[in-house]
């Protein structure tokens, strides 16, 4: 079956942009994690989604970032006022149920130059 | 406070066996997870652990002792395609689970 998506697969913005970064989990997936990863560095852990709502988004680094799951499928990573520093991999991970082995989409690949 | 650590690069031999280390120190846990990460791919799921003792499947195994916060990794037979980045995380329990992430072991498989 499909696996969990993430779109799109690089993204090349300017300082001060605004983007979304866009996640397909997979299908029956309750629990939906972001993760921010720097070179050489392991995941570390953004927002977690249990349906539509947020229910942990201790690991947003500051109010630039946001996240949505309206309908409790697709989730949507915002960043505001793009900053270098941001530039990073940004995976996404889904699983059946909190608990359950987290499943991650391929990541997208942020520059901000 | 959490913190993970695990050895930054190893390096072995075709054929061989080779073990990957994991010591943990967190204020909540639900389990370990060990994930292969191969170069500017997503982490794939190898094993969990969440009661001591050793978990096989194929080639690789993964042990855990919770009273030494402690966990390894280990791959038999080894291959060329095996050279990765292997992922320690340890899920930290409550209503979330996240996993809090070591840095990864670099590990190169040579000929």
């Amino acid at each position: 079956g499909a696996g969990v998506s993430q779109t799109p697969s690089n993204k090349v913005t300017e300082k001060g942009k605004y983007v979304e970064l866009r996640c397909d989990p997979i299908s029956g997936h309750t629990a939906l994690y972001w993760y921010r990863q720097s070179l050489g560095q392991g995941p570390e852990f953004l927002i977690y989604f249990q349906g539509t709502g947020a229910a942990d988004d201790s690991g947003l680094p500051n109010d630039r970032f946001f996240a949505v799951r309206p309908e409790g499928s697709v989730s949507t990573l915002k960043i505001q006022r793009t900053e270098r520093g941001d530039s990073a991999v940004y995976l996404c991970a889904s699983s059946f149920g909190s608990g359950e082995t987290q499943y991650f989409g391929p990541g997208t690949r942020l520059l901000v130059l | 406070g959490q913190n993970i650590d695990q050895p930054t690069e190893m390096t072995a031999t075709e054929g061989a066996i080779v073990q990957i280390n994991c010591t943990y120190q967190t204020s909540g846990f639900n389990g370990l997870f060990w994930y292969q990460q191969h170069a500017g791919e997503a982490p794939t799921f190898l094993s969990y652990n969440v009661l001591d003792g050793l978990e096989e499947k194929g080639r690789f195994s993964s042990f855990l002792s919770r009273s030494k916060g402690y966990s390894y990794l280990l791959l038999k037979e080894l291959q060329m395609k095996d050279s990765a980045s292997y992922l320690c995380a340890v899920t930290h329990g409550g209503a979330t689970n996240k996993l809090i992430f070591g840095t990864g072991t670099l590990l190169a498989v040579q000929p």
